[in-house]
């Protein structure tokens, strides 16, 4: 059974950074791309980093390209979200999600984990 | 990037009822658009890929149709666990976007 669980959300400051985590259990996750995904309060899913499976390539919406950078350590079957300078619009739940097509980044998520917590405020 | 556009906002609705969502973008996707279920609290659940496809597990009542543009998510026979948020989301252009939701609430 496929499942994921996200860790490290918190209240940081404006400027400050938290690293995200999220383990996988259920598949390897250096077979499949890794997406996170936020909902700001009161508002809908927005993407925010992939990961692809095979050459490692990374992406990033606008809104958080240059201070956000996702990896993965294989050894641990998880995948990570370092943010940098943030920001108190990335005040959210960050999920973290597994892409469908095995070595494809096919971009259809068809698991999530339940999500963590990110406040941004002083 | 391509717009997504649901409606209606919300909606009530009683145990039992059929209901209709729907979802428009902004250029045609061919049929690269999902379907996912959101409670509060919870973990989303991807429902339908491929617009009409059913995700392993997900019950019969649910269904989707549509190519191109516009897209119908339909639940027959409404249950109380369906009771939830649901967005589209399309996946035929980078970046992913997703639809602004239905809110889908007890009458």
């Amino acid at each position: 059974e496929v499942q994921l669980s996200e860790s490290g959300g918190g209240l940081v400051q404006p400027g400050g950074s938290l690293r995200l985590s999220c383990t996988a259990s259920g598949f390897t996750v250096d077979t499949y791309a890794m997406i996170w995904v936020r909902q700001a309060p009161g508002r809908g899913l927005e993407w925010v980093s992939a990961l692809s499976p095979t050459r490692g390539t990374t992406f990033y919406a606008d809104s958080v390209k240059g201070r956000f950078t996702i990896s993965r350590d294989d050894s641990k079957n998880t995948v990570y979200l370092q943010m940098n300078s943030l920001r108190a619009d990335d005040t959210a739940i960050y999920y973290c999600a597994k892409d469908r097509t095995r070595r494809f980044l096919e971009w259809y998520f068809d698991s999530w984990g339940q999500g963590t917590q990110v406040t941004v405020s002083s | 990037d391509i717009q997504m556009t649901q409606s209606p906002a919300s909606l009530s609705a009683s145990v039992g009822d059929r209901v209709t969502i729907t979802c428009r973008a902004s250029q045609g996707i061919a049929n690269y658009l999902a379907w996912i279920q959101h409670k509060p609290g919870m973990a989303p659940r991807s429902l339908i890929f491929a617009a009409s496809s059913l995700q392993s597990g997900v019950p019969s009542r649910f269904s989707g149709s549509g190519s191109g543009t516009d897209f119908t998510l339909t639940i027959t026979s409404l249950q109380p666990e369906d009771f939830a948020t649901y967005y589209c989301q399309q996946y035929s252009a980078y970046p992913p976007t997703f639809g602004q939701g239905t809110r889908l609430e007890i009458k």
